[in-house]
């Protein structure tokens, strides 16, 4: 699976939009671009996903670069709430496949 | 929906004893999995059971033994216990369908002595 490099902390004020990146330059072409976050003392929570295009839901956007070496999950309007570990994950679709969590970005929302 | 859920949340044992983890889902997802994670590291795959009636080894698999009871339950055994696993343990559960996105359960935390 394809490494991932995220920058291990940020900050970032309340009700303004938190900007997390992530770099995959091995990504291969199979590979999708997976988000998930861990508040202090909770399992791992699912945030979004991407294969090329750009994706958003309820929670967050997506943005992939056009050659899929990077990406970057924008939270539009951070609450102290959103304060947890963001973890960017490359895997192939297969089933039972391992997610590989690195070290991710400790994302501090301030008020 | 309540999900993954997980139990116990909190164990402390004795260093030779054994214990059960379960972990159940109401998703009625195909593939379910047991992860450790240790302080100031990521999630490690102990074991994983793609379908119902089938378990693979994952990362550290070592010192552990799985069930995958039915398709709702995948429990976790340690046969005796060490204080190398000393650990929180996270169970998910995925459909194989679309981007297979796994999701959690809130953890049990374990401590041996």
């Amino acid at each position: 699976d394809a490494k991932t490099t995220q920058p291990p902390s940020m900050d970032c004020a309340e009700g303004r939009a938190a900007n997390l990146p992530c770099n995959h330059s091995t990504i291969s072409g199979n590979e999708y671009v997976y988000w998930y976050r861990q508040i202090h003392s909770q399992g791992p929570q699912y945030i979004i996903h991407g294969l090329k295009n750009n994706e958003t839901n309820e929670m967050a956007s997506l943005i992939i670069t056009e050659d899929r070496k990077s990406s970057t999950l924008i939270l539009p309007h951070a609450t102290l709430r959103d304060t947890a570990v963001y973890y960017c994950i490359v895997r192939p679709l297969r089933r039972g496949g391992k997610l590989i969590f690195g070290q991710g970005t400790e994302l501090s929302v301030k008020p | 929906n309540a999900g993954v859920t997980q139990t116990p949340k909190f164990q402390v044992l004795k260093t030779g004893q054994s214990m059960t983890l379960q972990c159940a889902q109401d998703m009625n997802h195909n593939s379910m999995y047991w992860y450790r994670q240790d302080p100031g590291m990521g999630l490690r795959l102990i074991y994983y059971s793609a379908s119902e009636g089938t378990t693979d080894k994952g990362e550290v698999p070592n010192g552990y033994n799985v069930s995958r009871l039915n398709k709702r339950e995948f429990s976790l055994r340690l046969e005796s216990a060490a204080p190398s696993q000393t650990s929180v343990y996270f169970c998910a559960s995925s459909e194989y369908r679309g981007a297979d996105t796994q999701y959690f359960g809130p953890g049990t935390r374990l401590t041996v002595l």
